[in-house]
């Protein structure tokens, strides 16, 4: 089955306490990105990748990283977490980026207390 | 940059009634467009997409969206919603430039179906 997987899909967390939400596609895509989702906000854009160790800036980027050594992953690490990340985070994927449809994952709820 | 307005927060509306939810963007050029639909707990489905041809786009679940280039509009509508409609829409905007590509989504607008 096609899909985009996401791990944990629940996680409560510290401030600075390092952590890697992992993201994986099985359906080939050259594309990959990362949204957060927040009240009144939309998904905004904090990372994608064009391909393997090609990644680039999102909308929201600010204490995130990430890196794409194979093409099906694409983790999303939070180095030093801080409370205004606590969010809902989609990976999605697809062939052909902004022309193409997003395969999205089933989210990951992130709570940093 | 693009950016997409979905000046709805919220709807409501009974069962069996026609649906229209508005999305309007701005770029310089004619984006790639889309609407997609959240069903709680889940992850964004794409009901459907614009490129470029024919106006009237057909989706998935009986949907269909009008790009009107005068207006910067893609609208979403449907003749006779069902109580399984219920969910958040999100429109967005697609641009391709180069080997550059970015997708910017809307706010989102919920609908709420009464019975």
């Amino acid at each position: 089955e096609a899909q985009v997987t996401q791990n944990p899909r629940y996680l409560i967390t510290v401030t600075g306490k390092k952590l890697t939400v992992t993201c994986s596609q099985n359906m080939n895509h050259e594309y990959m990105s990362w949204y957060r989702q927040d009240p009144g906000l939309g998904l905004r854009q904090i990372y994608y990748s064009m391909n393997v160790e090609v990644t680039d800036k999102g909308d929201v980027p600010e204490g995130y990283k990430v890196s794409r050594k194979e093409k099906r992953n694409f983790p999303l690490i939070l180095e030093s977490p801080s409370p205004n990340q606590t969010s809902l985070y989609f990976c999605a994927s697809s062939f052909d980026g902004g022309g193409g449809e997003l395969f999205f994952g089933e989210g990951s709820r992130l709570t940093v207390l | 940059a693009q950016s997409v307005t979905q000046p709805d927060i919220h709807i409501t509306v009974s069962e069996g009634a026609s649906l229209e939810l508005r999305c309007n963007y701005s770029y310089g050029a004619t984006p790639y467009l889309f609407w997609y639909v959240q069903s709680p707990g889940q992850g964004l489905q794409l009901l459907l997409k614009y490129f470029s041809g024919d106006t009237l786009v057909q989706g998935i679940k009986g949907f269909e969206a009008e790009f009107k280039r005068s207006q910067s509009s893609f609208n979403l509508r449907k003749p006779s919603v069902h109580w399984s409609d219920a969910a958040e829409y999100f429109c967005a905007v697609g641009v391709v430039r180069g080997t550059a590509s970015k997708l910017t989504f809307g706010t989102g607008t919920r609908l709420q179906v009464t019975l």
